[in-house]
Order: structure tokens, then C-alpha cells, then sequence
């Protein structure tokens, strides 16, 4: 069964701070991998996502993650966070079979 | 464009019940997908419903089922409840199928006692 990880599980920063989220994937076939962020009384709402192309993907707000399919890994990044970034972030891989897996969520929060 | 609607939005039942909860996709929207999320064990996939038909299923116990009509309205169930059962009931509706963006629902939050 595929599994993801995600090793940052609370990650406290300023604003304008840089921001990497970590994410690995086991699964070693073909992969669709996203980036779900849930704000504080929201519903989760799709960041970005990878089906294939260039490896760095861009989502909204400024966010943006890169595939390394050697590492099995897909990132999240952003160059400047700002205090409206605060939520959980959750990576999901989804393997061949249509099956989507979630990692563990990210706590983000930016003091102001 | 309504979003995914849930219903009920809180539940609280004693062991051993059954309890089912209800899904409204957004419309046009063919594919369904329950997950369970609990602070242990994060974000689990139940089980997707494509066309009134069961397309995938995760690892959960037979207890838990669910449907889905031709309206694309779905419903999952949970028989026998456990106590390790409370958590938040997540629906997500998309296109197609999970490759395509997932719109989530608030949740259904189930309380066992």
C-alpha cells in the first residue's frame, strides 16, 4: 500500500519568512501528487498539483512544489509567508489504482 | 455554485448504533469520496462512488458501507458503532474521479460515547 509522510508536523515562522513543507511518497509508479491546505474553519481546498511535465509546479497564493522523482519526494514551497498562511497542509499521492493518500498534515502558524 | 453539503453537521451516538450520514456533491459532479479524519491517524480514505458504483475502497472494516444514488447524492453508514469510530466524516465530490480537483465538504463529526 502507497504511504506518505510528512516529517514537519508543526512548523512556527515569522511573517516574510521562507517556507518547505516536506513530502515523500512511496509508491513507484506513475504518481499524481497534490497539496490540500485547510485555514482555520475551512474546508480543504486544493493548492497545486502534479500529473507530469515540469517538475516545478506553481499553485495559488504564491505556493509552489517541486518533483523529485528520484527522491520521491514534492515539497511545498514559498518564498515569503505571511500571517493569512496560517493552516494545515496536507500532501496526498494518488497511485495507478485511483486510490488518493493523505499524509499526516502540516501545522503552519505565522506570527504576525 | 453550491459546495458540497453534509448532513447532519454533528452526531453524537452510543456504541453499538449505526449511524449514516449524507453527501450532496456539487452538481455535475459524478465521483464521491468519504474519508475519516482523526488527530491519530490523519486523513483516511473510506471508499469512492462513481455512477451509483463503488470504485475504490480503503482499508476499513466491513461495518463501514456506502452508496450512492442517481443523483450522485451519496450516503456512507457505520454499523456496530465503536468507540475508535468518533472522528470528522469527510465527503469530497469531483469531475471524475480523485485525479481531478477534490471539493470538500465541513464534515460530519461523529462523537461516540
Amino acid at each position: 500500500a502507497q504511504s506518505v509522510s510528512q516529517h514537519n508536523h508543526h512548523v512556527i515562522l515569522s511573517e516574510a519568512a521562507s517556507l518547505e513543507l516536506g513530502c515523500n511518497y512511496s509508491y513507484g509508479g506513475t504518481v499524481n501528487l497534490f497539496w490540500y491546505v485547510q485555514y482555520p474553519g475551512q474546508h480543504l481546498q486544493l493548492l497545486l498539483k502534479y500529473f507530469s511535465g515540469d517538475p516545478l509546479v506553481k499553485g495559488i497564493k504564491g505556493f509552489e512544489a517541486e518533483f523529485i522523482k528520484s527522491k520521491f519526494s514534492f515539497n511545498l514551497r514559498k518564498p515569503s509567508v505571511q500571517w493569512s498562511d496560517t493552516a494545515e497542509y496536507f500532501c496526498a499521492a494518488l497511485d495507478a489504482g485511483n486510490m488518493l493518500t493523505f499524509g499526516g498534515g502540516t501545522r503552519l502558524m505565522v506570527k504576525p | 455554485k453550491a459546495g458540497v453539503t453534509q448532513t447532519p453537521r454533528y452526531l453524537i451516538k452510543t456504541r453499538g448504533q449505526q449511524v449514516t450520514l449524507s453527501c450532496s456533491p456539487i452538481s455535475g459532479h459524478r465521483s464521491v469520496s468519504w474519508y475519516q479524519q482523526t488527530p491519530g491517524q490523519g486523513l483516511q480514505f473510506l471508499f469512492e462512488y462513481f455512477s451509483e458504483t463503488q470504485r475504490n475502497k480503503g482499508n476499513f472494516p466491513g461495518r463501514f458501507s456506502g452508496r450512492q444514488f442517481s443523483n450522485s447524492r451519496s450516503e456512507m453508514n457505520v454499523s456496530t458503532l465503536e468507540l475508535g469510530d468518533s472522528a470528522l466524516y469527510l465527503c469530497a465530490s469531483s469531475l471524475e474521479s480523485a485525479a481531478y480537483e477534490q471539493y470538500f465538504g465541513p464534515g460530519t463529526r461523529l462523537t461516540v460515547t
